[in-house]
């Protein structure tokens, strides 16, 4: 089946230490999220790619870094994470802009 | 700014019985469409229904419909017949109809939905 897959889901991070989070797909859609959604609070989205093209939102710290080096992946770096970085984050893909957007299972961060 | 309010944190209701969740938003647009999303624990998020803004008749996918009342901006979600695997964090998102690069979904703070047996 179609798909978007994440991994790990879950993730134990150092205070600091950088991490990476995969996100794939096999629906071969055109935009791929991703969104942070802390304990109890609504899934926030942090950034997006059309195809090669990144959009970031105003508000995600630079802390937050994402890559996408073909159709079917998409990495969301983050740098330096801090305690407040612990979170579910989740990947999701759309066919295009104004598309369904297909959500992945989520990646939980722990940072220690 | 487009918000999403969900002023339900939990709910819970008998197998077999129905119950509504309430979502109310704020935009500026005509415009939009308007989501309902279900996240069961330790599994993705699935669209459970969706609502255009610009259709009257109110949208429904066998147990779920909605009550979607433009004037009064509000969109509550409505389960019949519950069944125990409808347990599951639902949220309430909005989105612009034709936003391009601005386009994204606004989500609510969700309500946890609780089935007893």
């Amino acid at each position: 089946d179609a798909m978007v897959i994440q991994n790990p889901r879950y993730q134990v991070t150092q205070f600091g230490k950088p991490v990476t989070l995969s996100c794939s797909q096999t629906l071969n859609h055109n935009v791929m999220y991703w969104y942070q959604q802390k304990s109890s609070q609504a899934p926030k989205l942090l950034f997006h790619y059309y195809d090669k093209d990144f959009n970031n939102e105003a508000d995600t710290p630079d802390n937050f870094q994402s890559r996408r080096p073909n159709t079917s992946f998409c990495f969301l770096d983050i740098r330096s994470p801090g305690l407040g970085d612990a979170a579910m984050y989740l990947c999701a893909t759309s066919l295009g802009l104004d598309y369904e957007q297909y959500f992945g299972p989520g990646t939980r961060l722990t940072v220690t | 700014a487009q918000t999403v309010t969900q002023s339900q944190p939990e709910m819970s209701v008998q197998e077999a019985e129905t119950v509504t969740l309430s979502c109310t938003y704020d935009t500026s647009e005509s415009d939009y469409y308007l989501f309902w999303y279900k996240q069961p624990p330790s599994r993705q998020m699935i669209l459970v229904i969706r609502q255009e803004a610009y259709k009257q008749q109110n949208a429904t996918e066998n147990r779920f419909s909605v009550n979607f009342q433009k004037a009064a901006k509000s969109f509550s979600l409505k389960i019949s017949d519950s069944q125990l695997g409808d347990a599951a964090m639902y949220f309430c998102a909005y989105r612009i109809l034709y936003g391009g690069a601005t386009n994204k979904l606004i989500f609510g703070t969700g309500t946890l939905l609780a089935v007893q047996p």
